[in-house]
């Protein structure tokens, strides 16, 4: 049961050029959305959050955009660069209708693989 | 580096045979997080544990266990491991238990380097 869906397994962008990744999901319980990034070898690392009750929230070049009546996000990189090379996760978490049994557990997308080339 | 440390990093191991995989949260986060990474099942969570309890369960196995320990750190068992086990296990840790979960950067998950556990 994939809550969480990122549809794109790979994207490949020309650097200085905006990377948008997408993300579906179709639990409506869920009210908070994370994206990560993860490098070879190591762990996913947290790049930038959304609440539900906002619809955009940028940090520099990254920016997420939450789109609720559509069940959809995506996250912008402006401008792409070569170190954004990465696969990213995204994630959602939230109340459920057993609040507290699952509360805090984060849901993923199977990751979009992001190459920014020269 | 996320403050997150886990150990081993690298695991080979037979069909049958247990293993314990450790994590250290980072300083001051109480809520430590279990998730296994597949390569068919993405980064599936498996449980949660709070200050010393079990919070939340996921799609864990009855042949995984897992706790923490007063310090905080905590330890996921594996027992009576098959081919399938063989993936990414990664440890998280978060300030919260997650029922504050409304915007707040104390909430965020974050992740350790992981381990790569192989049964043959």
């Amino acid at each position: 049961d994939q809550q969480v869906k990122q549809n794109s397994p790979s994207l490949s962008v020309q650097e200085g050029r905006i990377s948008i990744l997408n993300c579906d999901y179709t639990n409506s319980m869920f009210d908070y959305f994370l994206w990560y990034k993860k490098y070879p070898a190591e762990g996913p690392t947290f790049l930038i959050s959304i609440s539900s009750i906002k619809d955009k929230n940028e940090d520099g070049r990254f920016t997420v955009f939450l789109n609720k009546s559509a069940k959809h996000l995506s996250l912008h990189i402006v401008p792409s660069q070569p170190g954004d090379s990465a696969v990213y996760f995204c994630a959602a978490t939230g109340f459920r209708a057993d609040r507290g049994s699952t509360l805090g557990r984060l849901y993923f997308g199977r990751g979009t693989q992001l190459t920014v080339w020269p | 580096d996320s403050g997150v440390t886990q150990t081993p990093k690298h695991l080979i191991t037979a069909t049958g045979q247990r293993v314990t995989l450790r994590c250290s949260p980072r300083s001051g986060d109480l809520s430590v997080y279990w998730y296994q990474q597949s390569l068919d099942q993405g980064l599936q969570f498996l449980i949660q544990y709070y200050n010393g309890e079990e919070r939340a369960k996921g799609n864990i196995l009855e042949r995984f266990s897992a706790q923490q320990f007063p310090d905080l750190h905590s330890e996921l068992n594996l027992s009576s491991l098959e081919l399938g086990d063989s993936a990414l296990y990664f440890c998280a840790s978060s300030v919260a238990t997650g029922g504050t979960f409304r915007g707040s950067p104390t909430d965020t998950q974050y992740f350790g380097p992981g381990t790569r556990l192989t049964v043959l």
